[in-house]
């Protein structure tokens, strides 16, 4: 049972480029969450999405986008990349809804620094 | 203000000491997390609870609903508990969302 699992580990990006960072869990979970984590800064959410076909902001969208075709993924594609998006990047899965038992489960994180 | 505060934000201790890290937040909230994060590691989830107490193995969990206040205890700690501690809380909004607010962090340095 692979979790949460998130590609690439690490990248390196100049200014203008494009990417996108892959997300795939394989619990079924409906909940699916991308953060950023910034040096001395709580986690921020960016994007999230309570089922496939739907996807919300969250705190920090701008510069990023999301898809959710399937229940199993949810990419976040970075346009544009600028110095201000170098950060460490987690996606989470949860079971439930707000009132959930349940807990989260986060990926293994993308380092990226753009340059 | 941040919506959720940790303290301390660093602790070193020496190896078997008893440790607590605290947490307090200023929103209603329908749950709290402790998480654990290692050095260039990925974030696990140690707790989720909404009341009362919880134990796994040598760490404790408390939470008091009244006093918006969370704690994480170690017992008998030991060099491998080095980590960033997290605490986060669904805030009970309403909605369906279940987003997280994060604290940010308490680094812990555990020394033989």
């Amino acid at each position: 049972n692979a979790g949460v699992t998130q590609t690439p580990k690490f990248r390196i990006l100049k200014i203008g480029q494009s990417m996108t960072l892959q997300c795939t869990q394989d619990m079924n979970h409906n909940y699916m969450y991308w953060y950023r984590q910034d040096p001395g800064m709580g986690l921020k959410l960016i994007y999230y999405s309570v089922g496939a076909g739907i996807t919300d902001k969250g705190e920090v969208p701008n510069g990023y986008n999301v898809s959710r075709s399937t229940t199993e993924d949810f990419p976040l594609r970075l346009e544009l990349a600028a110095p201000s998006q170098t950060s460490v990047y987690f996606c989470a899965s949860g079971a439930g809804g707000a009132h959930s038992i349940y807990g989260y489960t986060f990926g293994s994180g993308t380092r990226l620094t753009v340059v | 203000k941040n919506e959720v505060e940790q303290s301390p934000q660093n602790l070193t201790a020496q190896e078997g000491e008893f440790i607590t890290i605290n947490c307090s937040y200023s929103v209603g909230i329908s749950a709290l997390h402790w998480l654990q994060q290692h050095p260039g590691g990925g974030i696990v989830s140690l707790f989720m609870l909404s009341s009362g107490k919880k134990k796994h193995g040598r760490l404790i969990a408390t939470i008091n609903i009244q006093e918006k206040h969370s704690s994480l205890h170690i017992t008998a700690s030991h060099p491998r508990d080095s980590a960033v501690y997290i605490c986060a809380v669904r805030e009970r909004d309403g909605g369906a969302t279940n987003k997280l607010i994060f604290g940010t962090g308490t680094l812990l340095a555990v020394q033989p």
